[in-house]
Parts: structure tokens; C-alpha cells; sequence
């Protein structure tokens, strides 16, 4: 049984870009959560998607945005960077509504 | 007012020690509860989930008061590889059943 497994692991940015990042979730779960952990801070919840549709959603701008693929994959999509967006972003995957298992994350770095 | 409120620490405590740590969480609709463990630049893990009646692993027992919307989590016999973050979780059963993050206290336990 694999985990959640989140590419790429680091990443540096310019102010204004676009970035994608991808995770895919444990298999047999059908519900990806993504997260934003500043540093020194608790993750932050983004959004959640279960079978394809998006269920929840933080208090996060339009600006995120995300996806999940028939095999329950999923992206975050951050445009119009800011140096704020720097962070460490978690997905965590479920067998809805059961207990989420984290990717190792992706760290953003905005310059 | 944050949603789940902790003690950031740090906690410097020798070896063996006992310790214990609270939170408290504003959302009287709060349903589930738990203690994740992130150690540095790592993801967060699943240490235990907390019930009302208690409940003790090892070294470890978490304690949910509903009444005081107060979670604790006593860590007796301290040892070095305890050296982590603690974070207090509540969800909520509600569509998305997201989690909500305290910002974590940091134990550091020295020789």
C-alpha cells in the first residue's frame, strides 16, 4: 500500500507566477485535502475534494484553486503569487469519512 | 479569536519528565478530536484521537472535556525522541469534514 505521495518536494517562485502542485492520494481513498502551513503556524485548511467535486473550502482567495482526477489525484493551483503564499503545503488523502493520512508536502518558496 | 488555541512553547524539559499540554477550541460543534505530531520540515502524524472518557497509549493520554471545550495530552517518562511539535486537532462532522489546526507547542526533551 502506498501513501501520499506530493511532487515536487521544493520549489522557488517569482512574485506573480502561477504554480501547480500535485499529490497523489493513498490508494483505496477518495477524498484529497489540501493545506498551508506557514512557518511556525498549524496547517491552514484550503479546500477538499471528494470524488471529483470540491466539498469544503478555507478561508483561501479564488486565486486557489484545485482539481481531482478520476484516480483521485489531485492539484493545487496558486496564480498571481505573493511572497505571503510562501509555505509548506500538505494533501492529505481520506477514505471519506475516515482519518486523512499527509504527503510529506511541497515547500514554497516566493522571491 | 483562533478557532483551536495552544501554549507555542517551547517546553524544555529533562529526560523522564512528565508534561502535559492543553488547548482549547471555540466551536462547540466540534466533533472529533485529535493530537498530531510533526516533527521539523515533516508532515504531520496522527498520534492519538481523544474521547471524553479518556484514553492512554503508552506514555501518552489525551483527556476531552466538551463541557470546557478543553483538550489535554500528558506525555509521562519523557525521552529525547518525543522532541517534536504537538498539534490539537477538532473537526467537525459536516460536509468536508475538515480539520482545524492549533498552532502547535514544541517540546524539546535534553539529555
Amino acid at each position: 500500500e502506498t501513501g501520499v505521495t506530493q511532487s515536487p518536494t521544493h520549489l522557488i517562485k517569482t512574485r506573480g507566477q502561477q504554480v501547480t502542485l500535485r499529490c497523489s492520494s493513498q490508494s483505496g481513498h477518495n477524498t484529497v485535502s489540501w493545506y498551508q502551513q506557514a512557518l511556525g503556524q498549524g496547517p491552514q485548511f484550503i479546500f477538499q475534494y471528494y470524488r471529483e467535486e470540491e466539498n469544503g473550502r478555507g478561508n483561501f482567495p479564488p486565486r486557489f484553486s484545485g482539481l481531482q482526477f478520476p484516480n483521485y489525484s489531485s492539484e493545487l493551483n496558486v496564480n498571481a503569487l505573493e511572497l505571503d503564499d510562501s509555505a509548506l503545503y500538505l494533501c492529505a488523502s481520506s477514505l471519506y469519512p475516515g482519518g486523512y493520512t499527509f504527503g510529506s508536502g511541497t515547500r514554497l518558496t516566493v522571491v | 479569536r483562533k478557532e483551536v488555541e495552544q501554549d507555542p512553547g517551547p517546553f524544555n524539559v529533562p529526560e523522564g519528565a512528565t508534561v502535559a499540554f492543553n488547548c482549547t477550541y471555540s466551536n462547540s460543534a466540534s466533533q472529533s478530536f485529535f493530537w498530531y505530531r510533526q516533527d521539523c520540515r515533516k508532515e504531520p502524524k496522527l498520534l492519538m484521537s481523544v474521547y471524553s472518557s479518556g484514553n492512554e497509549d503508552g506514555r501518552f493520554t489525551a483527556q476531552l472535556n466538551r463541557a470546557s471545550q478543553y483538550i489535554s495530552l500528558l506525555i509521562r517518562d519523557s525521552k529525547l525522541s518525543d522532541s517534536a511539535t504537538y498539534l490539537c486537532v477538532v473537526q467537525e462532522n459536516n460536509a468536508g469534514n475538515m480539520l482545524t489546526f492549533g498552532g502547535g507547542t514544541r517540546l524539546m526533551v535534553k539529555p
